[in-house]
């Protein structure tokens, strides 16, 4: 997986509570994006990120996601107040700092599956 | 309208078959074009790259029209470990960096 690490791998919560994802990109690597699969679904953008600053959150739920990248640590993306429709996995993937007109390879990380109950 | 379109099968097919997928997407803007392969569970692989002129590796062939703005995945002589999900993949890019849209993807089983 290009060392992309994601943790928790499995996450149970109980709707209403909090959910905490975390991802560490590739070494060396600036840019973390987050995507969400739902089941039997393809994968949705969310969340492009560089350290310390969000670059496209157009594809984040307007209540109750955030996700910050910062300086220091991990990219984490938080859902509050969980419900059921948020069971899905969750995929960060992170690209080094390419120029505009390179073709950029996005390296994912495995994934976690949060389930709500 | 979706920006990336797959059929999404499943393709049951035999071992030793050819098969092909095709996708369209909507947004002309686009400059890149990949195939991934998912397997149950796992995260996107990237299957390789997708060029105006073609590309081929090994048994997998990809074609990109850009005035029809299709893309297509030939398989020759399927094996039962290529039976996944297939995601179209396209790519903008945004400043410095990437945004890539996956279509649903297109479910191959193949057989004994």
């Amino acid at each position: 997986n290009a060392g992309v690490m994601q943790n928790p791998r499995h996450l149970v919560r109980r709707r209403g509570q909090e959910a905490r994802l975390r991802c560490s990109p590739v070494k060396g690597h600036s840019h973390v994006y987050w995507y969400r699969q739902l089941p039997e679904e393809g994968l949705k953008f969310m969340v492009y990120l560089q350290k310390e600053n969000i670059i496209d959150e157009s594809g984040m739920p307007k209540e109750r996601f955030s996700a910050e990248f910062p300086k220091e640590g991990p990219s984490i993306l938080r859902i509050q107040q969980v419900v059921r429709g948020d069971s899905a996995a969750y995929f960060c993937a992170s690209s080094p700092n390419y120029g505009r007109r390179e073709i950029n390879t996005i390296y994912f990380g495995e994934g976690s599956w949060l389930t709500v109950v | 309208r979706k920006e990336v379109e797959q059929d999404p099968g499943p393709f049951n097919v035999p071992e030793g078959a050819t098969v092909a997928f095709n996708c369209t997407y909507s947004n002309s803007a686009s400059q890149s074009f990949f195939w991934y392969r998912q397997d149950c569970r796992k995260e996107p692989k990237l299957l390789m790259s997708v060029y105006s002129s073609g590309n081929e590796d090994g048994r997998f062939t990809a074609q990109l029209n850009r005035a029809s703005q299709y893309i297509s995945l030939l398989i020759r002589d399927s094996k039962l470990s290529d039976s996944a999900t297939y995601l179209c993949v396209v790519n903008r890019h945004t400043g410095t960096a990437s945004k890539l849209t996956f279509g649903t993807g297109t479910r191959l089983q193949v057989t004994l």
